[in-house]
C-alpha cells in the first residue's frame, strides 16, 4: 500500500464547477505539499501546510492531522486549471509523493 | 533569480552510454534532490544532498551517481544507461530547516534509453 494515496486519479469538470481532490497518508509527517504539474511537465508548488487551511486565489487547501487527510479545492474552475495535481508529504526531510490527480476542465 | 535550472530538457541515449544531467540553483538552498517520474507512479527519490560535500541515497539509487562540490550544483550521472532508466527526471531544491519548507523544481529531463 502506498504511503500517500490520492483520489480520484482522473477528474473531468465543466468550467465553473467546484473541484475537490483528496489526499490520505499513513505516516507521521512534518508538512504536506500540494503541487501542480503543467501539461508541459514543469512542477510548481501550490501550498505547503502543517495544520488548518490555506487559501490562494481560487485554490484552498485543508489538512486534518488527526485523520491524516488533506483536500485541495478549486472554486470556479477554469480550463487553465487543467493539470496534474500532486500531493506530497514531508517525512524526515524527504518528500513522499502521491501518484497525482489528472484534472481536465472543459469550457 | 533563475530558481532551479535543469538541463537538458530531452535526451536520447543508447544502452551502455553515460551522461550527466545538470542541476543548478541560485537560492542558496542546502537541500537538493533528484527524482524520477514513471507512468502510474509518484515521483521517486534517487539521491539527495543536505549540503556541499554530503550526499545520500534515496529510494531508487542503483545506476546513478551524484556529487555536491558546491551549494549551487547537484549533477546526476548515469554510469551505463539501461532501458529501465527511461523516465522523466526532476531536480528539486529547498531550505533545510527541519521540514516545512517550499520545494522548487527544475523543468524536468525526458530521457529515453534505446
Amino acid at each position: 500500500k502506498n504511503e500517500v494515496e490520492q483520489s480520484p486519479q482522473n477528474l473531468t469538470a465543466q468550467e465553473g464547477e467546484f473541484i475537490t481532490i483528496n489526499c490520505s497518508y499513513s505516516v507521521g509527517i512534518s508538512a504536506l505539499h500540494w503541487l501542480q504539474q503543467h501539461p508541459g511537465g514543469g512542477i510548481v508548488s501550490l501550498f505547503m501546510l502543517s495544520s488548518g487551511k490555506k487559501k490562494h486565489g481560487r485554490l484552498i487547501a485543508t489538512i486534518n492531522i488527526q485523520e491524516k487527510h488533506s483536500s485541495l479545492h478549486i472554486t470556479a474552475s477554469h480550463p487553465r486549471d487543467s493539470a496534474v495535481y500532486i500531493c506530497a508529504v514531508e517525512k524526515s526531510d524527504k518528500l513522499i509523493f502521491g501518484t497525482g490527480t489528472r484534472l481536465q476542465v472543459f469550457p | 533569480n533563475a530558481g532551479v535550472t535543469q538541463t537538458p530538457k530531452f535526451q536520447v541515449l543508447k544502452t551502455g552510454q553515460s551522461m550527466t544531467l545538470q542541476c543548478a540553483q541560485d537560492m542558496n538552498h542546502e537541500y537538493m534532490s533528484w527524482y524520477r517520474q514513471d507512468p502510474g507512479m509518484g515521483l521517486r527519490l534517487i539521491h539527495y544532498s543536505v549540503g556541499a560535500g554530503i550526499t545520500d541515497q534515496g529510494e531508487v539509487p542503483n545506476g546513478y551517481n551524484v556529487s555536491r562540490s558546491t551549494t549551487e550544483d547537484f549533477p546526476l550521472r548515469l554510469l551505463s544507461a539501461a532501458p529501465s532508466q527511461t523516465s522523466v527526471y526532476f531536480c528539486a531544491s529547498s531550505y533545510l530547516t527541519g521540514g516545512n519548507t517550499e520545494a522548487f523544481f527544475g523543468q524536468g529531463t525526458r530521457l529515453t534509453v534505446v
